[in-house]
Parts: structure tokens; sequence; C-alpha cells
């Protein structure tokens, strides 16, 4: 069974300060590695991706892998009330981009 | 910006009625996807599509969903028989290669009575 885990929160956050989500998968065959945010009722818009292990920077956010401890994780600096989501791991398995979702962690920025 | 654009967003149906939720993928796109989301739970992946043939599915995936591109634009869902368990928000995907990056549509919401 290939398993996504996430704590579900919600996690919250003044706002201005660093966000950290974090996600462990179970299969260590997993490729790829990808965080989405999803508003209530809303579909995932993606956010980051991520292949290698180490950190991906991309303006606010920041995904790090450790394959060797199968782990990904996010940072969101300067958290603003528009970051408020749920924000979902999502990992693929060999080759092929079939993702295995996580519950998500649902993200409170307070102002 | 391309998107990938879904309808209808909201279908009501009665249970044992047939369901065809439809998807049109982002143009040059190759890959296309269909997952679902019961309310509250997972985003779980149903079926992936390319070359006109299924390429993988899930054991929610049975009889009575099939899958179908018509013609060169649209991709449909097909639920034959619906119960009142399918109630979901099914969400279509596209990606312009197998490793690629997944696009989703805003989704279509199914409520079975």
């Amino acid at each position: 069974q290939k398993e996504v885990e996430q704590n579900s929160g919600p996690l919250s956050v003044p706002e201005g300060a660093i966000a950290s989500l974090n996600c462990t998968y179970s299969d260590r065959g997993s490729q790829s590695f990808f965080w989405y945010r999803q508003y209530s009722g809303k579909s995932p818009e993606l956010i980051m991706s991520i292949y290698s292990n180490g950190d991906k920077e991309d303006g606010r956010f920041t995904a790090q892998l450790n394959k060797a401890s199968q782990y990904v994780s996010l940072l969101i600096r300067d958290s603003q009330p528009s970051d408020s989501a749920t924000y979902l791991c999502a990992v693929t398995h060999n080759a092929g981009n079939m993702l295995t979702f996580g519950g998500g962690t649902r993200l409170m920025v307070k102002p | 910006e391309p998107e990938v654009t879904q309808t209808p967003s909201h279908q009501v149906t009665q249970m044992g009625q047939e369901v065809i939720l439809r998807c049109v993928p982002i143009s040059n796109h190759l890959y296309f996807y269909w997952y679902r989301q019961i309310l509250g739970q997972k985003v779980e992946f149903l079926v992936s599509f390319y070359n006109n043939e299924i390429s993988e599915k899930s054991e929610i995936f049975d009889d009575q969903f099939s899958v179908e591109r018509p013609d060169g634009s649209n991709f449909t869902l097909k639920i034959r028989s619906t119960k009142l368990e399918d109630s979901a928000m099914y969400f279509c995907a596209s990606s312009p290669s197998l490793d690629g990056e997944l696009f989703f549509g805003e989704g279509s919401r199914l409520t079975v009575l």
C-alpha cells in the first residue's frame, strides 16, 4: 500500500512568519514529489515540484526532499492570509504521473 | 493561460442513473486523468489515459466507470449506474508528458440522491 501521510492541522501561524509543512511517504520507489494548494471547494493548484534530494526555492516557497528519510517538506516564508488553504503533498511511483495524495494540512495565517 | 475545463460544474442525479462528466484538456497535452475527492477526504486517482487507451486504473475504477476521448478535444468519464457513495468532486487533469506536472480542472461536483 503506497501511503502519503500529512498532519491534518490546522497549522496556525501569524502573518509574516514561516510556515513549515511536512509529508512522509511509504514507497521508496517514489520518483516525483509535488505540493499542491487547495482552497475550500476548489481544485488542487500546483505550488512546487521536486525530483532530487535537497532544496528547491521558488519565490516565498522552498521544497525540501530527503529520499533516505522518505520525507518532503514545504516552507512558506513571509506567510500571508491569502496563503490560508489546505496544502496537499502528492507523490508519483516509478514511471508515470499517477499521483498519490496525502490528506492535506490545513494552514491558517492570522493577520 | 491554457486551462483544463470541466462541465457540468455541479450535477444532481438519482441513484441508478447514468452520468457523463466532460473535460477539455489543455490542447497540446497527451496524458489525461480523472481523480475524485469525497467531501473531507483525500484526492484519489481513478484512471489515466494515453494514446486512446487506459494506461492505469485504480481499484475504485470498476466496471461501472468508463472513459472515452470521443473526438480530438473532449475526455469523458461515464458512471453507468450511480450509487450514493459516488457523490464526490471529480477532477480532470492533463499533462504534456509522462513525468510532467498535472494541471487540474475546476472539478465537477456530483451529488447522488
